[in-house]
């Protein structure tokens, strides 16, 4: 079963960037899309995007300007940045397996890692 | 805006049955497109417990069951237990949002 673990800084300054790895265990990190999903506190989940493991991505039209994913095949792991950060950025940072496009569920996920953006 | 809705909490006695209903529009589920439900305790990993509308994975109990029907989905749980209470997620794909949704979120307390 493949796991997933989120690791970056968990306090960011308003105006900078935001920069998140996820690292791939049990698994290949090959044909599947590597997603990124945010939920701030006291509020739902949000869709930020995905990277398939040729490159090709695809982003929430609200982050779009600001987003950006990647993956790195040969060290198996994908990445989330986001620039220009406000307070409304401040969430716990999740990332999580869809299978396909088509099985477009999302599983596994990782544990999640809270960032808040503060000065 | 592209929105699935939820209602912000349900609750029930220990054995009982509880619905917890996910709307949404022409745009998500009434387009057809699949639905997933969500299991998420604070502080841990979001679990997937219904995949494609009604498929459970394995090692979910048959107390949960999905349904869906025009603009609407349902998560079923049957025989409700004290470990059951949690925030229960809908999500599905908006054809309008080019992307994918999820419901705001129901939280569960067992009585």
């Amino acid at each position: 079963q493949v796991q997933l673990q989120e690791s970056g800084p968990r306090l960011v300054k308003p105006s900078e960037t935001l920069s998140l790895t996820c690292s791939v265990s049990g698994g290949s990190i090959g044909s599947s899309y590597w997603s990124w999903i945010r939920q701030p506190p006291g509020k739902g989940l949000e869709w930020i995007g995905y990277v398939f493991y040729s490159g090709s991505t695809n982003y929430n039209p609200s982050l779009r300007s600001r987003v950006t994913i990647s993956i790195d095949t040969s060290k198996n792991q994908f990445s989330l940045i986001l620039t220009s950060v406000t307070a409304a950025d401040s969430a716990v940072y999740y990332c999580a397996v869809m299978p396909t496009v088509n099985r477009d569920w999302f599983d596994p996920w990782g544990q999640g890692t809270l960032v808040t953006v503060s000065s | 805006q592209a929105v699935l809705t939820q209602p912000p909490s349900v609750s029930g006695a220990p054995g009982q049955r509880v619905t917890i209903s996910c709307s949404g529009s022409r745009s998500n589920i009434g387009a057809d497109y699949d639905v997933h439900w969500y299991r998420h305790l604070p502080g841990t990993a979001p679990e997937l417990l219904i995949y494609a509308d009604t498929n459970r994975p394995s090692g979910v109990p048959d107390r949960f069951s999905g349904s869906k029907s025009d603009t609407s989905a349902s998560l079923v749980i049957t025989g409700l237990q004290a470990e059951d209470e949690a925030d229960y997620y809908c999500q599905s794909y908006d054809r309008s949002l080019s992307g994918w949704l999820f419901g705001g979120g129901t939280k569960l307390t067992v009585l």
